[in-house]
């Protein structure tokens, strides 16, 4: 049984840039697929993008395209995800989820909110 | 790149009572790579169905998804009080990984 961890709350100024952990344990970190999805207050999810660890290579949804970067740490079964030139609009709730490579998303963290405030 | 719609937006039913939630795509999913996720307010969604059929991991029987090629359903066959959530449909299946979501249903109590 998978488990992911990650980081905690945070609020940043419009402009800058955030970047929120997720950190497995229980399973084979390198086998699965992570991806980020997001959800803004009272709204739907949004996948934003994914890894596979073992291959390193990620996917982005199109709109978040030069925006967010997606990393994977093998050593520490740690993946990233950083996202720059925050507005007031990325605001949500920020979830990283796991699975088999090819498959769906199985295991969940329990989200990290991120505020973006003046 | 697929586009998910789901319908109905809400869906205000008793306690006992058969859901059917649709969910229909854009252009065909291949190999019917197709999730379903329960989420709950303040909780992170957790995967009811995949391959549009297959229940997930503890995943009660009164749950049970279908469909191929561009709709698909899932159903609810009677209503217990902790199914009162909002479901949501996704594609999934590719290497990096992708998962386009739909927009979503809410079952709320009628």
């Amino acid at each position: 049984q998978v488990q992911l961890v990650q980081s905690g709350a945070e609020v940043k100024k419009p402009g800058s840039s955030v970047k929120v952990s997720c950190k497995a344990s229980g399973g084979t970190f390198s086998s699965y697929a992570i991806s980020w999805v997001r959800q803004a207050p009272g709204q739907g999810l949004e996948w934003m993008g994914g890894i596979i660890p073992i291959f390193g290579t990620a996917n982005y949804a199109q709109k978040f395209q030069g925006r967010v970067t997606i990393t994977a740490d093998k050593s520490t079964s740690t993946a990233y995800m950083e996202l720059s030139s925050l507005r007031s609009e990325d605001t949500a709730v920020y979830y990283c989820a796991a699975g088999k490579i090819f498959g769906p998303f199985d295991y969940w963290g329990q989200g990290t909110l991120v505020t973006v405030s003046s | 790149e697929i586009v998910l719609t789901q319908s109905p937006g809400t869906l205000s039913l008793s306690p006992g009572e058969r859901a059917t939630l649709s969910c229909r795509a854009s252009q065909s999913v291949s190999s019917s790579y197709l999730a379903w996720y329960q989420q709950k307010p303040g909780q992170a969604p957790r995967l009811l169905i995949y391959g549009a059929s297959s229940r997930a991991t503890g995943i009660p029987d009164r749950f049970s998804g279908s469909g191929s090629g561009t709709d698909f359903t899932l159903t609810i066959s009677r209503l217990e009080p902790e199914d009162f959530a909002v479901y949501y449909c996704q594609q999934y299946g590719s290497s990096p990984p992708k998962g386009t979501f739909g927009p979503g249903t809410k079952v709320d109590i009628k």
